[in-house]
């Protein structure tokens, strides 16, 4: 089955630094990679998503990249915000409504 | 869209006990999973919840320990039987909207077992 690992687990960054998340996965059918954002007492929030036949997506202050032939991707952050202080969590999929397999995730605060 | 509701939203349990933990979801999704979260941990699926039959559970997880049904394109429950302090999680229910081609979450319901 699908295993994604996660890189860092911890991150500090001060505010309005750029903040960057890396993954990768090892089912080469995987073509769906959404990126969650959970925060204390909450269920995960899609922030971003990126499929196979993109190499990159941006929204605001949020990008991601997908490396396929690396089986790579990750999530970058600018000038980040303390409400950006949240575990993150990458993830991959065949399609984007089956079911997800998660990354360790990575626990971001962002130091004011 | 959707949006995704849960109940309980918490409880606090005794051992040997079960509790039956529901979903709703606001739109006919596709397909509906059950997932848990330990402590400072990432999430676990549990199963796919298949409408009308049998969830299709993951290694690990028996239909013995966590009956589920789907009785609607809507709506599900996840039963946490014979209760154990090791159950003691967040179980979280999410939908995937194949007209969107994305999963939502629910909020997730924190289970401690005394």
């Amino acid at each position: 089955g699908e295993n994604v690992e996660q890189h860092p687990s911890t991150l500090s960054v001060q505010e309005g630094d750029s903040a960057v998340i890396k993954c990768t996965y090892s089912d080469s059918a995987s073509n769906y990679f959404p990126w969650y954002k959970q925060e204390l007492g909450k269920g995960p929030q899609l922030i971003i998503d990126i499929r196979s036949n993109v190499g990159e997506k941006k929204d605001q202050r949020i990008a991601v990249t997908l490396n396929k032939t690396a089986k790579h991707f990750s999530l970058h952050i600018t000038e980040t915000q303390p409400e950006d202080s949240a575990v993150y969590f990458c993830a991959a999929s065949k399609e984007g409504y089956q079911k997800v397999t998660f990354g360790t995730g990575t626990k971001l605060q962002v130091i004011p | 869209s959707a949006v995704i509701s849960q109940k309980p939203s918490r409880d606090i349990c005794q051992r040997g006990t079960s509790l039956t933990i529901q979903c709703q979801v606001d739109s006919q999704v596709t397909m509906m999973f059950w997932y848990r979260q330990q402590p400072g941990q990432s999430l676990t699926l549990i199963a796919t919840a298949n409408q009308g039959s049998e969830a299709t559970y993951e290694s690990g997880f028996v239909i013995d320990k966590f009956p589920i049904s789907r009785p609607n394109l809507t709506f599900s429950t996840l039963t946490v039987s014979n209760m154990s302090p090791e159950d003691s999680s967040i179980y979280l229910c999410s939908g995937g909207l194949a007209s969107t081609d994305t999963q939502y979450f629910g909020p997730g319901t924190r289970l401690t077992v005394l």
